[in-house]
């Protein structure tokens, strides 16, 4: 069963360091999003791409976040200058979309990031 | 603002009974609703979904019932299992525009007792 594949699946990086996580979405899905969820706390909705552009970002997605899909495979998300309170699961999740995109999410197993 | 709602935290539920989970909503927007299951250190599972012009969709053992005028909907899992234990999220999503973008709720944990 195709799946969609999240690297790294745990990064450390200090405050104020810029990271990249990247996501392998299912091939034939035309829609891509990034959630977090902060230990303890609800999956919470970042941004969604399609087309080779951002559809629609959260309050949370400000100018330090930025996504990307470099080579029509790979969908990344980057954090500029890292924060504490950025750390938090990572879910990309991939939506295979027909018109108006509804449909259930596939989401990959997360990456944790850890900004000390 | 929390538009979607799970007031329960936790369920407990004895292997074989029915386990009924809840979730509210707040967003008359809203027009399509998911349930996802949670095992610790993965990704949400999609379980089951439906749309705003059902008010009942099957699968198995998983049965969503939506109450629009309510704006409420609960997942029914019965006969329940061990195996199903695991957090689970109500989500909820407007068609057009918002191309799929969910909204979850806090979860609900489930524990299935043998």
């Amino acid at each position: 069963e195709p799946e969609v594949t999240q690297t790294p699946s745990h990064q450390v990086t200090q405050m104020g360091q810029e990271v990249i996580l990247r996501c392998v979405p299912i091939s034939n899905h035309l829609y891509f999003y990034w959630y977090r969820q902060i230990l303890g706390q609800k999956v919470e909705f970042l941004v969604s791409f399609y087309n080779n552009e951002i559809s629609e970002k959260s309050e949370i997605f400000d100018d330090q976040f930025s996504v990307e899909r470099p080579d029509g495979s790979n969908f990344t998300l980057k954090i500029r200058s890292t924060k504490l309170e950025d750390s938090a699961m990572y879910f990309c999740a991939t939506l295979r979309g027909a018109g108006t995109g509804v449909g259930e999410q596939y989401f990959g197993p997360g990456t944790r990031l850890t900004v000390t | 603002d929390q538009q979607v709602k799970q007031n329960s935290p936790s369920l407990s539920v004895q292997e074989g009974r029915i386990s009924i989970l809840n979730c509210d909503y707040t967003n008359s927007m809203f027009d399509y609703f998911l349930w996802y299951k949670k095992y610790p250190a993965e990704g949400p599972t999609f379980l089951i979904s439906i749309s705003s012009i059902k008010d009942k969709n099957e699968d198995g053992r998983f049965t969503v019932f939506l109450n629009k005028s309510a704006k409420h909907l609960s997942l029914h899992i019965v006969p329940s299992q061990p195996g199903d234990s695991a957090v689970y999220f109500c989500a909820a999503s407007e068609v057009g525009t918002n191309a799929g973008k969910s909204t979850f709720g806090d979860g609900t944990t489930l524990t299935v007792k043998p």
